[in-house]
């Protein structure tokens, strides 16, 4: 089955610095992955996904991720946040699985930005 | 078109009431999602449609019913809800087998059961 364990639920930057968010991973073969963001009382926007080839992803507004298959990881970064990151941000696992197309997301990660 | 469309966007209803909720997609995507979200946890899964059948159900109360009119619709319909089933409800798109192009999102219904 696959699963993904997302282990900060909250973190807390100041305006300016760098993030990075942890993702891990259990799929049985290659994982489509994808970060999503979700302002409050609002639905999910995709930053960015992987599924082959270059192991960094760049994404919209200034994001990236990068998949290290040794860790089971696709930690999500940025070099400068800005207020308006303050936003929930949810990992995922996407893949065809049970005869259906499945996306399977972590608890999230609640991140609060600093002025 | 590259939006995936919630109606209503909000819903008040009573926990004897029937009521539907709406998502429509133009983007020719053939597998539709409805997802659950609770305050403060990860959308939930809740069913799959491929090809206008019902794919996966993921054990979901059968006082929630799909339903896959066409290709670019999918409904939910809502009867005998408890307060419990309070919540966003998501509804999404994507390609039938190849989650590659991603899964897009709608806004979601925030559906309250008084």
């Amino acid at each position: 089955a696959q699963s993904v364990t997302q282990p900060d639920i909250h973190i807390t930057v100041s305006e300016g610095a760098s993030l990075e968010l942890r993702c891990n991973y259990s799929y049985g073969a290659t994982p489509y992955l994808f970060w999503y963001v979700q302002s409050p009382g609002q639905g999910l926007q995709l930053l960015l996904k992987y599924f082959s080839g270059d192991t960094l992803v760049q994404g919209i507004k200034g994001f990236e991720a990068e998949f290290k298959r040794s860790q089971s990881s696709f930690n999500l970064r940025k070099p400068s946040v800005h207020w308006s990151d303050a936003a929930e941000y949810f990992c995922a696992v996407g893949g065809f699985t049970g005869g259906g197309n499945k996306l399977t997301f972590g608890t999230g990660t609640q991140l609060k930005v600093e002025l | 078109d590259t939006e995936v469309t919630q109606t209503p966007k909000h819903l008040v209803m009573g926990m004897t009431n029937k009521k539907s909720l709406k998502c429509e997609q133009h983007m020719g995507h053939r597998a539709m999602y409805w997802y659950k979200q609770k305050a403060k946890k990860p959308p939930e899964l809740m069913f799959v449609y491929s090809y206008e059948k019902l794919s996966i159900n993921e054990s979901v109360p059968s006082r929630f019913s799909p339903e896959c009119p066409n290709s670019s619709l999918l409904n939910l319909h809502l009867h005998a809800l408890q307060p419990e089933d309070s919540a966003l409800y998501l509804c999404a798109s994507s390609h039938h087998q190849d989650p590659r192009g991603g899964y897009t999102f709608g806004s979601g219904t925030r559906l309250t059961v008084v």
